[in-house]
Parts: C-alpha cells; structure tokens; sequence
C-alpha cells in the first residue's frame, strides 16, 4: 500500500498560466477530498468526491478552480490563470470509514 | 459554520517531559482525528477518535463528545515528537474535515 500519491511533488508556474495537479487515491477508498495549507490560512478544504460524484464543492474558489474524477484510481485538480495567492501545499486525502489518510501534497509555488 | 480550536499554539518541552494538547470544537463531532505533521512533511493520522480514549506507544487521546473537546498527551517526549499536531473534526451536516491551528512542539535535547 503506496498511500495517497500525489504528483508532481512541486510545481513552478508563471502568473496567468494553468497547474495540473494529480492524486491517486488509496486503492479501495471511495471519498477523496482535496484541502490547501498556507502559512496564513492554515488547512482549508477545497472540494469532496464520493464514488467518483462531485458531492461538495463548498471550498472552491469558483472562477479558476475545478476538480474532477473521472475514474476511481485518480482525481486532478486544476487551476486556470494562476495568481501568486494560490501558492500553497495542495493536499489530496482519501478515505474508508471514518478516517482520512493524506498524501504528501504538491507544493506550487506562483511567480 | 464550524470552529477548532487547539491550545497552546505553541509548546517547548525538555526531552523526558509529558505534554497535554487541547482540541475545542464548536459542534458535536461525529470524526475527529488527530494528525502529526513533520516541517515539510505529509499529515500522518495519529489517531481516528471520535469519542472515547485510545492508546498507542506513548500517545493517548481522549474525546468527551458531549463536551466538545479532545486531547492529546504525549509521555517522555522525545526529540522526535518535534512537529505539529494538528486537530480536525467534521460533523453530520458533511464529509469535510474542518482543522485546528495546530499545536507546534519541540522537544529539546
């Protein structure tokens, strides 16, 4: 069991351009959830699936932000038109039962 | 909507002493989790503990449900208890979990 796999572990992109970011959950979970940490903000949740169905978005900026899961084994999260404020550790958690098992985040950092 | 709070926000200990975190939440939770976080490191899940206590190694957790707290003790830290501790809970109106501040540790040598 590899955990939650997130990818890429970093990502540098310029103001106005487009970041991909990926998560393949654990095999088996049927919730995936993807939260951003910032120095200032803390942990925030951004936008929940349950077998693969959008069921919370409630944490989404809503212009540039989306999410999808086209299939159980992965989830991307996009954002269009970076700004500087979306620099952060985007994390991605999975889960069975109760408990969420996180990943190890994708650092992005916005010039 | 809801609210965590986790005191103290920080917390220097000399190796060999015990800590006590506190986690407040401002509704009923029906998940609570406790997480540790190394600097630059992934959340690892300490414990899954919505009501009750459990032990593992020299950590315990201790949930009174209908209190809205928790805690956390550690016993004869260790400098490798350094980190953050982090507090989450949801309740039934959704899935998400809604985080502490953290408590930041360091456990002098």
């Amino acid at each position: 069991n590899a955990g939650v796999i997130q990818t890429p572990r970093h990502k540098v992109t310029g103001k106005g351009q487009e970041a991909t970011l990926w998560c393949e959950p654990i095999s088996g979970h049927s919730a995936v959830f993807w939260y951003r940490q910032t120095i200032v903000q803390g942990l925030e949740f951004l936008t929940y699936f349950r077998n693969q169905a959008p069921i919370d978005d409630s944490g989404m900026p809503k212009e540039r932000f989306s999410a999808q899961m086209p299939n159980q084994s992965h989830s991307t999260l996009k954002i269009q038109s970076t700004q500087p404020q979306d620099s952060a550790v985007y994390l991605c958690a999975s889960r069975t039962g109760g408990e969420q098992y996180f990943g190890p985040g994708t650092r992005l950092t916005v010039l | 909507g809801q609210q965590v709070q986790q005191s103290p926000a920080s917390l220097v200990l000399q190796e060999g002493e015990n800590a006590e975190l506190q986690c407040n939440f401002s509704s009923t939770a029906t998940r609570l989790q406790w997480f540790y976080q190394h600097p630059g490191g992934r959340l690892v899940s300490l414990f899954y503990n919505p009501s009750g206590t459990k032990h593992t190694g020299r950590l315990t957790s201790t949930t009174v449900t209908n209190e809205r707290r928790s805690s956390l003790h550690i016993s004869s830290s260790q400098t490798t208890d350094s980190g953050t501790y982090f507090c989450a809970m949801n309740n039934n109106a959704g899935a998400k979990l809604t985080f502490g501040g953290g408590t930041r540790l360091t456990v002098r040598p």
